[in-house]
């Protein structure tokens, strides 16, 4: 079982490009999620989608997309990508079922904007 | 506005002795809380969670209502507990909230 599969595992990208950031979970979870992780500010959520065909914004939106056009993807683009967007990202994935479901998390992505 | 403060961003502490990270949080509805770790250049991983009341690799953690924390505590400090530690809240929206993170290191 994979859980939950992020692509590229790094990349460094020239400012101004479009870059897609790829989320893929085969456990059929609900709701799904993207994080940034920076030093000294933690994981911040960017977007999320609690099913198919639904997304929210998260703490810090600005600069970002999602689609959830089905239950297992869930990409990220940065429609034109910034320096301080220089981070980690973590995509995870949820069920919505019941109390007590944790998230299930990717092994992240490493994007250096330059 | 913040809606989980783990107010110690580095923690140090010898082998053999105890360790507690902080954690508080905001939130009007019925919490649900965990405690993720994330070893050097892994992926996050759950380590508990407050509705189960378990024990995970010597770890516990109190929800307390009224003080608003779900502090982590562990009575005798291993070396392979070095690591990040993220104190992370799921709202009813089923969006989970994450501390700064507080980086543990012991001693040997």
């Amino acid at each position: 079982i994979a859980g939950i599969t992020q692509a590229p595992t790094s990349q460094i990208l020239a400012a101004g490009r479009r870059m897609t950031l790829r989320c893929t979970q085969d456990m059929r979870h609900n709701a799904m999620y993207w994080y940034r992780q920076d030093l000294g500010l933690g994981l911040r959520l960017i977007h999320y989608s609690n099913t198919a065909g639904t997304t929210g914004k998260g703490e810090v939106p600005d600069g970002y997309s999602v689609s959830r056009a089905n239950t297992d993807d869930f990409p990220l683009t940065l429609a034109s990508a910034v320096p301080s967007q220089t981070s980690v990202y973590f995509c995870a994935s949820s069920s919505t079922a019941g109390r007590g479901a944790e998230a299930f998390f990717g092994q992240g992505t490493r994007l250096t904007v330059v | 506005a913040q809606r989980v403060t783990q107010p110690e961003k580095l923690l140090s502490v010898f082998k053999g002795a105890p360790v507690e990270l902080k954690c508080n949080y905001s939130y009007s509805g019925s919490p649900e809380l965990f405690w993720y770790v994330q070893y050097s250049r892994q992926r996050l991983q759950l380590l508990l969670r407050h509705i189960s009341r378990e024990s995970i690799k010597g770890f516990t953690a109190d929800l307390n209502k009224g003080e608003t924390s779900f502090h982590l505590k562990k009575p005798f400090a291993q070396e392979e507990d070095s690591a990040m530690y993220y104190c992370a809240l799921k709202e009813g929206s089923n969006q989970f909230y994450f501390g700064t993170g507080t980086s543990l290191t012991v001693i040997p």
